[in-house]
């Protein structure tokens, strides 16, 4: 069975700082990977998606993938009272196009 | 304007009764989804579609039926069989290629009493 797993929290930072937020899967064929954003009752939006191992920038979001690990994280900089939100981390196996979601982190940022 | 859109936002039914979900994306997109999704818990694939008259159950498809016989539209039914009906679904859309990134509708709420 493939599985997505993430912290649930909730991982609180204060404005400005840096959040972390990880995520380990347990197919070693999988291939992409995806955050999204999901503010209290609406949908998710995404965010950025990473497939080669390293680091990808986008803006304030950086995705970091170690698939030796079988782990990917999302750092956000500069962290805002806006980015407190559900952050589901979702991966996509080697064969097909459907992808398996974790459960989410909730992220808090304190003015 | 591009997008995914569902209708309607909240949809309350008595329990035992059918009710269909809609769901259209104007993106030509080939991909479209059904997700589930209760309250602290993560998406759960309810079916999905590669193309036209064609769609595969997910991992929880019980007491749900679908239907594509445009590429632009996935209604989603959720039948008197489905045992807990009552929650938050997801339409989703995607390119058949690349990484397949998703991309969300604004979801219905359904509340079945």
């Amino acid at each position: 069975q493939k599985e997505v797993e993430q912290n649930s929290g909730p991982l609180s930072v204060p404005e400005g700082a840096i959040a972390s937020l990880n995520c380990t899967y347990s197919d070693r064929g999988s291939q992409s990977f995806f955050w999204y954003r999901q503010y209290s009752g609406k949908s998710p939006e995404l965010i950025m998606f990473i497939y080669s191992n390293g680091d990808k920038e986008d803006g304030r979001f950086t995705a970091q993938l170690n698939k030796a690990s079988q782990y990917v994280s999302l750092l956000i900089r500069d962290s805002q009272p806006s980015d407190s939100a559900t952050y589901l981390c979702a991966v996509k196996g080697e064969y097909g196009n459907k992808l398996v979601f974790g459960a989410g982190t909730i992220l808090r940022v304190k003015s | 304007d591009g997008g995914i859109t569902q209708s309607p936002k909240y949809l309350f039914r008595k329990e035992g009764q059918n009710v269909t979900l809609s769901c259209e994306q104007n993106l030509n997109h080939d991909a479209m989804y059904w997700y589930r999704q209760d309250p602290g818990q993560g998406l759960r694939l309810i079916y999905y579609s590669q193309i036209v008259n064609d769609f595969q159950k997910g991992d929880i498809a019980e007491g749900y039926s679908v239907s594509r016989e445009k590429k632009e539209s996935f209604p989603l039914t959720v039948t008197s069989a489905q045992k807990n009906p009552t929650a938050f679904y997801l339409c989703a859309s995607s390119m058949f290629g690349g990484v397949y990134e998703q991309y969300f509708g604004p979801g219905t709420r359904l509340t079945v009493t």
